[in-house]
């Protein structure tokens, strides 16, 4: 099956505590993205890449990290999480194959930092 | 600066048709995505919208205006399922992969 799979879906943690959100795509997609989901502001984007070794910022980059070393992998790195990066994370795909340029989305990750 | 506008909420009768409206201002445009979101999901592509005019997928269809910036979702015959959120997004250049979503419409579906 078709797939962007995240992992953990839900995790609690402490401030400063350094954290890896994994995701991972069975697609073949050139295109990788993280977005963080907070009430009242939508998606916003933190992260992308177009292919293996290109990375770049979205809108909210601040506090986050990622790599791209392999074509289906997409990590989301916190090294020193605070309390205002509490959100749900979405990790995303697309094809540039495609003519619909539409995303595939993992289930999520519900991250708390106290 | 880079806006898509939405309705906040939505409310419609089962069975009826809605019509959800998105206006964006950005730098660039490629095209008009729009999403679906379910409580507690993730979000799914609805469809995709590059030149003016209607596109049809079912019961949903979404409708492209370059020339005013705006794009709407209509979905008909509504069905308590439909009961979610629902985005537009928009593909900015010059990177292909740089999308940005509006706020979403919260959509309420009365029985």
């Amino acid at each position: 099956e078709a797939q962007v799979t995240q992992n953990p879906r839900y995790l609690i943690t402490v401030t400063g505590k350094k954290l890896t959100v994994t995701c991972s795509q069975n697609m073949n997609h050139e295109y990788m993205s993280w977005y963080r989901q907070d009430p009242g502001l939508g998606l916003r984007q933190i992260y992308y890449s177009m292919n293996v070794e290109v990375t770049d910022k979205g809108d909210v980059p601040e506090g986050y990290k990622v790599s791209r070393k392999e074509k289906r992998n997409f990590p989301l790195i916190l090294e020193s999480p605070s309390p205002n990066q509490t959100s749900l994370y979405f990790c995303a795909s697309s094809s540039t194959g495609t003519t619909n340029y539409g995303y595939t989305f993992g289930s999520g990750t519900r991250l708390t930092v106290v | 600066g880079q806006s898509l506008e939405q309705p906040s909420e939505v409310t419609a009768v089962e069975g009826a048709i809605v019509q959800i409206n998105c206006t964006y201002q950005t730098s660039g445009f490629y095209g008009l995505s729009w999403y679906q979101q379910h409580d507690g999901g993730a979000p799914t592509f609805l469809s995709y919208n590059a030149l003016d005019g209607l596109e049809e997928t079912g019961r949903f269809s979404s409708f492209l205006s370059r020339s005013d910036s705006y794009g709407y979702l209509l979905l008909q015959e509504l069905q308590m399922k439909d009961s979610a959120s629902y985005f537009c997004a928009v593909r900015e250049p010059p990177r292909d992969d740089k999308i940005i979503f509006g706020k979403g419409t919260r959509l309420h579906i009365l029985p």
